[in-house]
């Protein structure tokens, strides 16, 4: 078994729908959770990043993290077509940079 | 600005050949990754850097070796190439210990195939 599974998706909504992505862990000493955004032939980049349990909010995104049920989501309000890409749940024990990756959504919103 | 940068953005390559992949970065981090990105595993490490001559494996090192010889440049050498390394490689860079979060940067990924 995976240590992060992710919903393998793909996922498909109309413009401005609220969109949720989540990812599961095993590991109960993952202390650091990051949502990175992929476009198509692109690199990963960091969208948003937690420290331990809650949430955060940045315009249109908000991370949740649930250490009691080794759960995190990433929700999406007012999805744009250009919010259309892949996205990667990331995990790490420590701040030191070694993290471990889900799978990918790719996520694509229709006009 | 400061950027991360791979090259070959693309290479064929046949079995049994070495190759070498390059990533440098101009952000003097201390922390330098590599990944593979195959359909259906998402990103998996293969080595990782904290330091100059300081190296480590990763998930997946077997037919990898990197080494670190300055803060810039961790190249990636694939020893015998074998047609399972056909993927699309990242290299990343983080800082040292940062109190908050250890945000990677990404590379644009080069594109390996081996026939």
């Amino acid at each position: 078994q995976k240590e992060v599974e992710q919903d393998p998706g793909p996922l498909s909504v109309p413009e401005g729908a609220i969109v949720s992505l989540n990812c599961t862990y095993s590991n109960s000493a993952f202390q650091y959770f990051m949502w990175y955004r992929q476009y198509s032939r692109k690199g990963p980049e960091l969208l948003m990043y937690t420290y331990s349990s809650g949430n955060k909010e940045d315009g249109r995104f908000t991370a949740q993290v649930d250490k009691s049920s080794k759960y995190i989501s990433l929700f999406i309000r007012d999805s744009q077509p250009s919010d259309s890409a892949t996205y990667l749940c990331a995990m790490s024990v420590s701040n030191a940079g070694k993290s471990t990756f889900g799978d990918g959504t790719t996520l694509t919103v229709k006009p | 600005d400061a950027e991360i940068t791979q090259s070959p953005r693309h290479k064929i390559t046949e079995t049994g050949r070495q190759v070498t992949l390059a990533c440098h970065q101009t952000w003097n981090h201390n922390n330098m990754f590599w990944y593979r990105q195959d359909l259906g595993h998402g990103l998996r490490l293969i080595h990782y850097s904290y330091g100059v001559q300081d190296t480590n494996k990763g998930e997946v090192s077997d037919g990898y070796s990197v080494s670190r010889s300055n803060t810039e440049d961790l190249p990636l050498t694939l020893e015998s190439a074998a047609s399972s390394q056909t993927s699309v490689y990242f290299c990343a860079s983080s800082e040292s210990a940062s109190e908050v979060t250890d945000t990677q940067y990404f590379g644009p990924g080069t594109r390996l195939t081996v026939l």
